[in-house]
Order: structure tokens, then sequence, then C-alpha cells
């Protein structure tokens, strides 16, 4: 597609419940990133894929964080047993250069995840 | 510890007026440097960045940047701020040789006075 697409735009879940968050990355593009952006803050790293491999996962906070790319395409991000510290907006970025290289990545809108 | 640093989180400006938004980095070789754009409920959008050569770097709305090595800074500018400037400004770095992740500052809340 034109740009990276993100669903849901906003996501209501009771506290517990498990989400997933899905992200389309532009077509071709090998390195897909997930980012967490709290309310006034900036966007913190959460995980790194270069088509399916995960290569860096150092920013999930915990156990309860899962992203996937089976297919070196379309990412899934989930978050099981959620928590109010949870709520968030959650970015993807794609990129079409690999590591060594870097032409800046084309960000999502994002989806807002609120825990209740 | 390395760092991104943001020292204004808010800034308002008259609109017509010149912009220049602080950015420093504490790392210890010089990374890749950017500045996005982020407008209430959209995704960051790319304005400019700097990997090696002529220090002042052209952005796309009229912004442009200055890498300044010896003071570790990254500074965005605009000559003439229009209300639809309006938007939280990010800088972000690329460590060179340590991966692909973009690290953020915090953010400057850019307001434009009419």
């Amino acid at each position: 597609g034109a740009g990276v697409s993100q669903s849901p735009r906003y996501k209501v879940a009771k506290r517990g419940q498990d989400v997933a968050l899905r992200c389309d990355p532009i077509s071709g593009h090998v390195s897909l990133f997930w980012y967490q952006q709290a309310l006034g803050q900036g966007p913190e790293f959460l995980t790194y894929f270069q088509n399916e491999a995960q290569l860096d996962k150092s920013g999930l906070p915990s156990d309860r964080f899962f992203a996937e790319r089976p297919e070196g395409s379309v990412s899934t991000l989930k978050i099981q047993r959620t928590q109010q510290e949870d709520s968030a907006v959650y970015l993807c970025a794609s990129s079409l250069v690999g590591p060594g290289e870097h032409y800046g990545y084309t960000f999502g809108s994002g989806t807002r995840l609120t825990v209740v | 510890a390395q760092s991104v640093t943001q020292p204004d989180i808010h800034i308002t400006v008259s609109e017509g007026a010149s912009l220049e938004l602080r950015c420093n980095y504490s790392y210890g070789a010089t990374p890749y440097l950017f500045w996005y754009v982020q407008s209430p409920g959209q995704g960051l959008q790319l304005l400019l960045k700097y990997f090696s050569g002529d220090t002042l770097v052209q952005g796309i709305k009229g912004f442009e940047a200055e890498f300044k090595r010896s003071q570790s800074s990254f500074n965005l500018r605009k000559p003439s701020v229009h209300w639809s400037d309006a938007a939280e400004y990010f800088c972000a770095v690329v460590l060179t040789g340590g991966g692909n992740k973009l690290t953020f500052g915090t953010g400057t809340q850019l307001k434009v006075e009419l």
C-alpha cells in the first residue's frame, strides 16, 4: 500500500484481556519496528524485524508482550493479560533497507490502547 | 548515559516569527540524526535527517537543521512559522553500527499564536 497501515485505530481492553495489534508495512519494506508512546512522551523502541527474523526485542517491557512477522510482511504485536500501564499508542514503522543503511522510517498512525 | 535531550517541553511563537527547537545528544560517536513531527492523532512524519557531509540540512515544509559536533547539537529551525506548524516535534538518533532502532527525545510541543 501507499503507507503503513495499523489496525485497529483504537482499542479499549479490560484489565487482564489479551489484545492483538496489526501492522501492514509498505510493500517490499525489509525492516519493521514497533514503538510504544505513552502520553506526553516520545516513542520508546519495543522490537525490530528484518524480514521474518526478529533481530532485537530488547525493548519489550515484559514477557506479556510478543511480536511476530511470520511471512516477512504483516506483523502482529500481542499483549497478554493487559495492565493499565500498557495504555499507550503503539506505533509501527517500516523501512526499505536493512541494517547498516538507513533512510528513515515510515510510521503508521498508531493504535491507541486504553486498558480499563 | 546515552541519551537524546530536548530541553524545551513547550514553546509558543507568533505566526511569522522564527523558530528554533533544541536537541542535544550524548553518545560517544556521532549518530545519525533525525527530526520528526507529529500532529494530533497522526503518525510521525520525517522532516529531515543528517548522516554525514554538509552540516546544514534542508528538510520539508521549510525546515532546516544544523549539526554542531562541538556542541553535540542538532537544532531545528524555521525562518517564519505558519499556524499549521503547531504540532509536537521529536529529535531522534540512530547509533552508527548499533542497529537500526531510533531513539527519541521526549518532544517539544509547539504552539503558534495568530
